[in-house]
């Protein structure tokens, strides 16, 4: 069956890198898109970017200076890095598959704090 | 970016009860549209896309219609299980967007 899972750090310094892995199984990552949507504590989710079947990308543009996503398909593995955070990035992080979000992850808690 | 304005935020009604939430972007989305259900500490589960099909295995209590600006989401005969938030988007354009979602508790 589909499933998508995050994984990564839980705490991240401020103004460091955050980095993030999508693990995908039960589709390719060749024929589905897979996106990065994110929900800070108490506040409403927030569309990231995505990256296609064709290898390519988009980014929403509140983000797109430090942000980048990249994929290696024969891991079947999405990566999310993030540059320059701030307290306000502290949010769970979710990868889902495909513009219209038929599948989600689990999501991981991340804390941007010293 | 289309804006998209979720009513009511919260909403308690009782067992067996039909309820709607709405949804309205703040231009046409020409039926871009998901429905979401989320329940504490759990990731968000797609319940309706396209405005109003039904994603595979979602109960047929759960219904979605509208077009244009305005689109709704209704679960008929509330069950104990349907308690959780409620979520549209919308993927018409970009960047893809988020109601601010609904809260449902049991009366």
């Amino acid at each position: 069956q589909v499933q998508l899972k995050e994984s990564g750090p839980g705490l991240v310094q401020p103004s460091q890198t955050l980095s993030l892995t999508c693990t995908v199984s039960g589709f390719s990552l060749t024929s589905y898109d897979v996106h990065w949507v994110r929900q800070p504590p108490g506040k409403g989710l927030e569309w990231m970017g995505g990256i296609w079947g064709d290898g390519s990308t988009a980014y929403n543009s509140a983000l797109k200076s430090r942000l980048s996503i990249s994929r290696d398909t024969s891991k079947s593995q999405v990566f999310l890095k993030m540059n320059s955070l701030q307290t306000e990035d502290t949010a769970i992080y979710f990868c889902t598959r495909s513009i219209t979000t038929d599948y989600w992850g689990q999501g991981v808690m991340v804390t941007v704090s010293s | 970016d289309i804006q998209m304005t979720q009513s009511p935020a919260s909403l308690s009604a009782s067992l067996g009860e039909t309820v709607t939430i709405e949804c309205r972007p703040s231009e046409d989305i020409y039926s871009g549209l998901p429905w979401c259900q989320q329940k504490p500490g759990k990731s968000p589960q797609l319940l309706i896309y396209n405005a109003n099909s039904l994603h595979t295995g979602v109960p047929s209590r759960f219904s979605g219609s509208g077009s244009g600006t305005q689109y709704s989401l209704k679960i008929n005969s509330l069950q104990s299980e349907d308690v959780a938030s409620y979520f549209c988007q919308q993927y018409y354009d970009y960047p893809p967007t988020f109601g601010g979602g609904t809260k449902l508790e049991l009366k």
